[in-house]
């Protein structure tokens, strides 16, 4: 599965929109990309997926580029409760296929 | 709708003891199980998965173990534990390689 470049942290203030980026250069034409979170001692929670077209649920937005080469996951109105380590993983759709998790982007929601 | 349950949710055994982790999924039928570790400050680590019941991937070799008895019960063994398999113990379900979810996880003290 391709690699995924985050940046270390980020900060939000409460109510306004969260833009986490990720690099995924190497990405194959069946990969996915997932973004999950994860809040300290807790499972990881599945966000949001895609594969080239933008997607929005209830809980945010993704947006990939054309290229595929990178996506920005959109919180659009963080509140305290986002604050968590938010992971970009690509990965193909077979049940051997592992989620790496990278270091990801630690977002702290300030009030 | 589905859920998945761990337990214990956290657990401290001395070295050289056995180990038994449960984890059960609700609401679906012949998932795809997996168990992951997550050491501290790391990423996630697939230990195994499993496509049906008496199915077992291994991905790592290891002193531990996994068996499926029943269609949606997933159970993580070991009969000797060592300090290295300290770590917070992770399943997750998903229907065949499609989105994976995760327990609320198994915290593992080996002293």
């Amino acid at each position: 599965d391709a690699k995924t470049t985050q940046p270390p942290s980020m900060d939000c203030a409460e109510g306004r929109a969260a833009n986490l980026p990720c690099n995924h250069s190497t990405i194959s034409g069946n990969e996915y990309v997932y973004w999950y979170r994860q809040i300290h001692s807790q499972g990881p929670q599945y966000i949001i997926h895609g594969l080239k077209n933008n997607e929005t649920n209830e809980m945010a937005s993704l947006i990939i580029t054309e290229d595929r080469k990178s996506s920005t996951l959109i919180l659009p109105h963080a509140t305290l409760r986002d604050t968590a380590v938010y992971y970009c993983i690509v990965r193909g759709n077979n049940a051997g296929n592992m989620l790496t998790f990278g270091g990801g982007t630690r977002l702290m929601v300030k009030p | 709708s589905q859920t998945i349950h761990q337990w214990p949710a956290t657990l401290v055994q001395p070295v050289g003891s056995p180990l038994s982790l449960e984890c059960t999924v609700e609401g679906t039928s012949n998932p795809n199980l997996y168990w992951y570790r997550q050491a501290a400050g790391r990423g996630l680590q697939l230990l195994f998965y499993s496509v049906g019941i008496g199915q077992i991937s291994s991905e790592v070799p290891q002193n531990l173990s996994a068996s499926r008895p029943q269609d949606r019960q997933f159970i993580l063994s070991s009969k000797k534990l060592l300090l290295s398999d300290s770590g917070f113990y992770l399943c997750a379900w998903s229907v065949h390689g499609d989105t994976q979810y995760f327990g609320p996880g198994t915290r593992l003290t080996v002293l």
